[in-house]
């Protein structure tokens, strides 16, 4: 597996409270994405980087922020969790000569 | 806007038998187009890309522009195939767009 690590792996939050997750690579790769999967949708792209401190917004990037001051690290915050936000969130990241996607091990949020 | 399709949530084939999983997508322009897979347990991983043409533990897939399609074959399943597959497009900065992903169960 590349050097990808997704923490925290599993998290029981309440609706309205924060949330962040992090993302960390050793691969020193230019983009990293997040993804969240969620059934019947598969995975739709939430926000991106494509270098330190740039970021975009993706398909479904409502109620999300990122941030990226360090080309490891890519924070995803839920600045009030929803239950609408319950899925499998999934960190990648990419280099600049292939398209190849590398994918992390995944955080399962479930919002109460 | 583009998409991907797949229309089928869950295929069920008998062990030997021939597999072929739908792709279809709408995208303006030459499409570069990829299949991932994810087994139990196991993180989301390319299986192969249409640029290289190559076969990929027995699977194939040609990109068919007329008909817009990117379809998974492979001749003879076996039950290591068991998996989550998932098309996908590249659009700009190396973005992907997913289809919703077909479950794929080999029988014995």
């Amino acid at each position: 597996d590349a050097g990808i690590t997704q923490s925290p792996r599993h998290k029981v939050t309440e609706t309205g409270t924060p949330v962040t997750l992090r993302c960390h690579q050793t691969e020193n790769h230019r983009y990293m994405y997040w993804y969240r999967q969620d059934p019947g949708h598969g995975l739709r792209l939430i926000h991106y980087s494509y270098g330190v401190k740039d970021t975009d917004k993706g398909e479904v990037s409502d109620g999300y922020s990122v941030s990226r001051s360090k080309t490891e690290d890519f924070l995803l915050t839920l600045e009030s969790a929803t239950s609408s936000q319950t899925s499998v969130y999934f960190c990648a990241i990419s280099d600049y000569s292939g398209y190849e996607q590398y994918f992390g091990p995944g955080t399962r949020l479930t919002v109460t | 806007a583009q998409r991907v399709t797949q229309p089928e949530k869950l295929l069920s084939v008998f062990k030997g038998a021939p597999v072929e999983l739908k792709c279809n997508y709408s995208y303006s322009g030459s499409p570069e187009l990829f299949w991932y897979v994810q087994y139990s347990r196991q993180r989301l991983q390319l299986l192969l890309r249409h640029i290289s043409r190559e076969s990929i533990k027995g699977f194939t897939a040609d990109l068919n522009k007329g008909e817009t399609s990117f379809h998974l074959k492979k001749p003879f399943a076996q039950e290591e195939d068991s998996a989550m597959y998932y098309c996908a497009l590249i659009q700009g900065a190396q973005k992907l767009v997913f289809g919703q992903g077909t479950r794929l169960t080999i029988n014995p």
